[in-house]
This record gives C-alpha cells, structure tokens and sequence, in this order.
C-alpha cells in the first residue's frame, strides 16, 4: 500500500528554520516524483515543488523559489520541505503528494498534511 | 503566475448534475492535455478525481468525468450525492516561467 506520512504539526516563532517531512512507503521512492502543497488557512491550493528523489532534480514554483528549500534523502524514502528564516505568513497546511499510478501533473497520493504555525 | 480561473460557488440537488469551469490560457489549460481536478472535504487531505483531462483514476465513480475545450476544462458531476459536497480544484500543466504546475483557486460545491 502506497503511502506517505508527513512528520507532525509545529508552531514556531517569525525568524526560526523548520524543515518538515514526508515519508513513503509501499512503491519505488525513487522512481516518482514528490510535490509539496501549500493550503493557507481558509484559502485554496499552491503549488510549490517537486523533486525526483532518484537524482534530486528540484524545480519550485517561481512564488516560492528563494523562500524554501526541497530535498529528499532516498536511504530513508523522505523528502523534506525547509524554511531558513518563517514568517507569520508561513502559517498553512502543507501537504506532500506523489504520482504512481496517473501520466502527467497529477498527484494521486497525499500525504496527511502539516500544520505549521507561525506566531510571536 | 495566475491561479487558473473557477467559479466560487456551485450548488445543485441531489440527483442533478453540475458543472464546473476551469478557464486557463494557451500556455496552460489550452496548451496541453493535463489538467486534473481534485475533490477536498474540510480537514481532509486533496482526492484526485480526474487526471489527463478526462481520465478517472481506479475507485473513482463514472459519476465524474472531464473534457475541456479551448482553454476552458470542465468537471461534470451526475447524480449528485450529499457525499459530493466539497472543495474542488483544477490544476494544470504550465509552461509559463519555470512554474510546472499551477491551480484553480477552489469551487465549494453545495448539495442542496
């Protein structure tokens, strides 16, 4: 069974790093892409990134190139999404997702989803 | 990068069928054939219901299907069901700057 279990909610303070991850099990880590998601709160869906954790090729989104960074560690099926420096701004759901079984830019595996909040 | 463009709200009655819009450009929507759409319910984790335009993914009911014309995709949902109340959203491939992938900005649908 396919799966990714993202590491657990965080509540931060403006100004702290985080790195947040997601890891897969059930399926080739390293042979399908791995997106990160962003949901701030009430709001709809950002597309973030995506690495190919077989040879770490990395693309973001123009709206958060610079602002995080995406790595995957392929002995631990993990990719990881991290902030050098939040802001309060930062505060949503992220959500990593995969494609297996679908073509194209589709995600048919989620992971649970990360709260982060970031608060003085 | 514009989010693609969806209608806020959509509502109808149980056993109707509603239809939702996905209006992007040519460097998006119109210019290729991967838009997805995906059905989110409160605290709930994204479900892809439609990828490659108009392909159901395995478990999805045919009660779902996709086309698109021009840079305009659409989702088509028959018999509706209360279970279908929800947030739905398109994506697309883009080809716009380095972005890959952009999304519409999210239609709640209302079962009456």
């Amino acid at each position: 069974e396919v799966q990714l279990v993202q590491s657990g909610a965080e509540v931060k303070k403006p100004g702290e790093s985080l790195k947040i991850s997601c890891k897969g099990s059930g399926y080739s880590f390293t042979s399908y892409w791995i997106g990160w998601v962003r949901q701030m709160p009430g709001k709809g869906l950002e597309w973030m990134g995506i690495i190919y954790p077989g040879d770490s090729d990395t693309r973001y989104s123009p709206s958060f190139q610079g602002q995080v960074t995406i790595s995957a560690d392929k002995s631990i099926s993990t990719a990881y999404l991290q902030w050098s420096s939040l802001k309060a701004s930062d505060t949503a759901m992220y959500y990593c997702a995969t494609s297996i079984a679908v073509a194209g830019e589709a995600f048919d595996y989620w992971g649970q989803g990360t709260l982060v909040t970031v608060s003085s | 990068q514009s989010a693609l463009t969806q209608p806020a709200s959509v509502s109808g009655s149980p056993g109707q069928s509603i239809t939702i819009s996905c209006t992007g450009t040519s460097s998006d929507v119109g210019g290729y054939n991967y838009v997805s759409w995906y059905q989110q319910h409160p605290g709930k984790a994204p479900k892809l219901m439609i990828y490659e335009v108009s392909n159901r993914p395995s478990g999805v009911p045919d009660r779902f299907s996709g086309s698109k014309s021009g840079n305009t995709a659409s989702l088509t949902i028959s018999g509706l069901q209360a279970e279908d109340e929800a947030d739905y959203y398109c994506s697309s491939y883009t080809s716009s700057s380095t972005l890959d992938v952009v999304f519409g900005g999210g239609t709640k649908l209302t079962v009456l």
